[in-house]
């Protein structure tokens, strides 16, 4: 059981929007603004595509955006790509324990 | 350009001990967090802990009394045991860099499947 709450699967037709949510905790989530996205493609290396909540690393496309409610962070992809068919997996810094805690990934299909 | 690849036997005894290294080519291991990462089959990442260049190590608080992250800054590799595993430990293992500490893994090495099995 991950410590990080994910929908299992999300769908959307190219061009438009799908949001990804991420549910944890007053000490995860809520407390501090790091939490981080990843795309994992089949057997490839997990890409980071948001950091502290809404930043993107140079080369990831404005398409990805990031937010955070409370407890919930979410990712936000607009003008879904064939491309962008992939898992996405959230990550939070823990205060407890100071450690890092990840969600359970989400299925992206783009019908 | 930074290069992670990790290495170690791909298949391990119950009980036994899972050893892995991580050799960091392409720049220095020196500033930066090293984390091993894992992801068992059909299941989401978990992280297993973290060392800054050969200071003090933090682990996953569930498998705490298990595991244990080293780095060798001569060889620039940083190393993971995971002594008395079973079949759960079964996964793919991911060694990465973070930034700071709280999840932000810039870089990621392809990962290597580690079985536990007879």
């Amino acid at each position: 059981q991950s410590a990080l709450t994910q929908p299992r699967s999300v769908s959307g037709s190219p061009g438009q929007s799908v949001t990804i949510s991420c549910t944890g905790a007053s000490s995860d989530v809520g407390t501090y603004n790091y939490v981080s996205w990843y795309q994992e493609h089949p057997g490839k290396a997990p890409k980071l595509i948001i950091y502290d909540v809404s930043k993107r690393p140079s080369g990831v496309p404005d398409r990805f955006s990031g937010s955070k409610s409370g407890n919930t962070a979410s990712l936000t992809i607009s003008g879904l790509q064939a491309e962008d068919e992939a898992d996405y997996s959230c990550c939070s810094y823990a205060v407890t324990d100071k450690f890092v805690v990840f969600g359970g990934g989400t299925k992206l299909t783009v019908l | 350009q930074v290069q992670l690849q990790e290495s170690g036997p791909g298949l391990v005894k119950p009980s036994e001990t899972l050893s892995l290294t991580c050799t960091v080519s392409g720049g220095s291991i020196s500033d930066y967090y090293w984390t091993w990462i894992r992801q068992p089959p059909g299941k989401g990442l978990e992280w297993l802990g973290h060392m800054y260049s050969s200071e003090t190590a933090n682990y996953n608080p569930s498998l705490k009394s298990r595991v244990t992250i080293s780095i060798d800054t001569s060889k620039n590799q940083v190393s993971l045991r995971l002594s008395s595993v079973t079949a759960a430990d079964t996964a793919v293992y991911y060694c990465a860099r973070d930034k700071s500490a709280v999840g932000t893994f810039d870089i990621w090495g392809q990962g290597t499947m580690v079985t536990v099995s007879s």
